[in-house]
């Protein structure tokens, strides 16, 4: 069983929809999390972190739940330029340790 | 902000040559760097932490012989692909970290012929 799991999609929304990824993970030793965004044939960038209470950017909303060990992100009012692709990323309690990565949830939004 | 610089963004290889790919922290002082290799439509898969003056530490399945990480300062790291084969064709891409956040180089893509 992977790390980290995420349907790979592709999502395909007009704009101005809202649509939601979901992510699983597998070690409960997992102490942080984050959505990050990579384009194509680019690094991936952090979009946001991911806390147990859920947290808003703007039309980007995170939650975590630890007992499942699920963690989701909500875009709303989609634009073209959010199409990319979305990744569920953990990283363990140990300093130092590195970024463990979903595969990724590839979004594409039209107008 | 943190900023790392990848180098080069892009290489093209004959079949049995060797690659070397630098990732240096331009601001601040990386106190581990992490490699990276994304095949297409696949996750980044961790190949090695490096910390400095120390050897890398490879995941299972990497081979050390094959993929040299050197990380002689806080600030420089690089990775060597000895004899390349295309099947190490990849996108490989470096991550630095001061233990307060990480930081991403923009990636080397690598083509080997």
């Amino acid at each position: 069983r992977k790390e980290v799991e995420q349907d790979p999609g592709p999502f395909n929304v007009p704009e101005g929809a809202t649509v939601a990824f979901n992510c699983t993970y597998s070690n409960s030793a997992s102490q942080s999390f984050f959505w990050y965004r990579q384009d194509c044939r680019k690094e991936p960038k952090l979009l946001m972190s991911v806390y147990s209470s859920g947290n808003e950017d703007g039309r980007f909303t995170a939650q975590l739940n630890r007992a499942s060990q699920y963690i989701s992100l909500l875009i709303r009012d989609s634009k073209l330029s959010d199409s990319a692709t979305y990744l569920c990323v953990v990283k363990y309690a140990q300093a130092g340790t590195a970024l463990i990565f979903g595969k990724g949830t590839t979004l594409s939004v039209s107008s | 902000g943190a900023v790392v610089s990848q180098h080069p963004s892009r290489v093209i290889c004959k079949s049995g040559t060797s690659v070397k790919i630098e990732c240096r922290s331009l601001d601040f002082q990386a106190t581990t760097m992490f490699w990276y290799r994304q095949f297409p439509k696949q996750s980044l898969m961790l190949m090695a932490t490096s910390n400095e003056g120390s050897k890398a530490t490879y995941e299972q399945g990497v081979e050390k012989d094959k993929f040299l990480i050197n990380h002689a300062s806080l600030t420089l790291s690089t990775l060597t692909v000895t004899s390349a084969h295309p099947e190490d064709s990849s996108f490989y891409i470096c991550s630095a970290t001061d233990n307060y956040g990480y930081t991403f180089g923009s990636g080397t893509r690598l083509t080997v012929v």
